[in-house]
Order: structure tokens, then sequence, then C-alpha cells
């Protein structure tokens, strides 16, 4: 079975600073890696993903990840924050096969501070 | 486009009484997600249906618990009777097959039971 350990819970940034939120995962086989968003009130959105290929991926509002193999992380970051990405992040995984069940992660509540 | 569409938004009710949440999936999508978020234990898959029919319901918590999809545009969550930890946000998610892990999820719905 696969798991997913986001490394820090609570993560306070001010404007315009780096914020880079850690996620390792454990599985025995290749998986597929996410990255979701979660406002105040209301559902998740995809940020981004990794399925194959560069293990640099670029998603919405100017947020990045790389997937690291032999540290099996999938750590996400921005080089500026604004505001209005203060909100809950949630790193996810899945197998590649017939199995659609995503494991997120704890999640980590970024606060973005003027 | 419409999104995920999930009713009521709020609900509050007392212990013992019967609870049935709504979804509406995005048309054409065939993969129908129901997950819980609580502080304690984060995102809890509960069960989920393909082409209406329920995949894997293993992390339902019990039989007080069911889930039904009639058909591609409705699905329900019913808790009957309810009790007090089953408060939480329950969200609704849906996705296609070839976009394997990602969710198009709705504003979800948070019930509090007294």
């Amino acid at each position: 079975a696969q798991s997913v350990t986001q490394l820090d819970s609570q993560v306070p940034v001010f404007e315009e600073a780096p914020v880079e939120l850690r996620c390792n995962y454990s599985s025995s086989v290749s998986v597929y890696l996410f990255w979701y968003v979660q406002y105040p009130n209301q559902g998740l959105q995809l940020l981004l993903k990794y399925l194959s290929g560069s293990t640099l991926v670029k998603g919405i509002n100017g947020f990045e990840a790389e997937f690291n193999k032999s540290q099996t992380s999938f750590h996400l970051r921005k080089p500026s924050v604004h505001i209005s990405d203060t909100a809950e992040y949630f790193c996810a995984v899945i197998l590649p096969s017939n199995d659609y069940k995503l494991s997120f992660g704890a999640g980590t509540t970024v606060t973005v501070r003027a | 486009d419409a999104g995920v569409i999930q009713s009521p938004r709020h609900e509050v009710t007392e212990m013992g009484q019967e609870v049935t949440l709504r979804c509406k999936p995005i048309s054409g999508h065939d993969y129908l997600f129901w997950y819980r978020q609580t502080m304690m234990r984060g995102l809890e898959l509960l069960i989920y249906f393909n082409n209406n029919v329920p995949i894997d319901d293993s992390g339902m918590p019990e039989d007080r618990f069911s889930a039904k999809m009639p058909n591609a545009s409705f699905s329900t969550l019913k808790i009957q009777p309810s009790e007090p930890r089953d408060s939480a946000v329950y969200f609704c998610a849906s996705s296609r097959t070839e976009n394997t892990g990602e969710l198009f999820f709705g504003e979800g719905s948070r019930l509090t039971v007294l």
C-alpha cells in the first residue's frame, strides 16, 4: 500500500517570500503524484500532477513541484507568495493501475502575512 | 461549465435522525467519490462508483452509512441513524477514466450532529 507524509502541518510565510511544502511518499511500485489546494470553505482543486516524464512539474497559480525518485519526495514550491495563497495544501498519491483510490496526506496549512 | 454540485451545504440535526447528502457530478464523468474530512482523521475515502456501480466501499465506517448512484447524474450518501461522531464535512468528487487522480470536488456538505 502507498502512503503520503506531509512534513509540515503549518507554514507561516510573508507575502512575496518563497515557500516550500514538503511531501514524501512510500510505495513499493511507481505512483502518480498530485498536489491539491483547499481554500477556506471550499472543496479541493488540483494544483499540479506528476505522471511521468520531466521531474519538474508546473501547475496553476505559479506553483511547481519536483519529483525525486531516489528520495521519494514531491515537494511543492512557489518563488513569491500572495495573500491569496493562504489555504491548505494536500499531497496525494495513486497507483497507475485500475486502482482509483487517491491517498491524501494530512495537509499543510499555509498562512501568508503582509 | 457547472462543477460538482452538493446539497445541502450545511446540515444540523439531532442524534438518531436520518441524514441524506446529495451530489450531482460533472456531466461526462464516469467516476464518483465520497470523501469525509475531519480534523482528527483528515480526508477519508468512503466509497467510489464507476459508471454508477459501487467499486469499493471499504471506507464506509459502518452499516449506518449507505450510498447509492441510481443514474449518471445523481448520488446520495445516507446516514441512519446519525451520531455526533459523524459530524464532518462530506465531499463528493467526480473524474473521468482517462484522467486518473484528477478529481473535481464539490464545495462539501458540513454536517453537525447534536
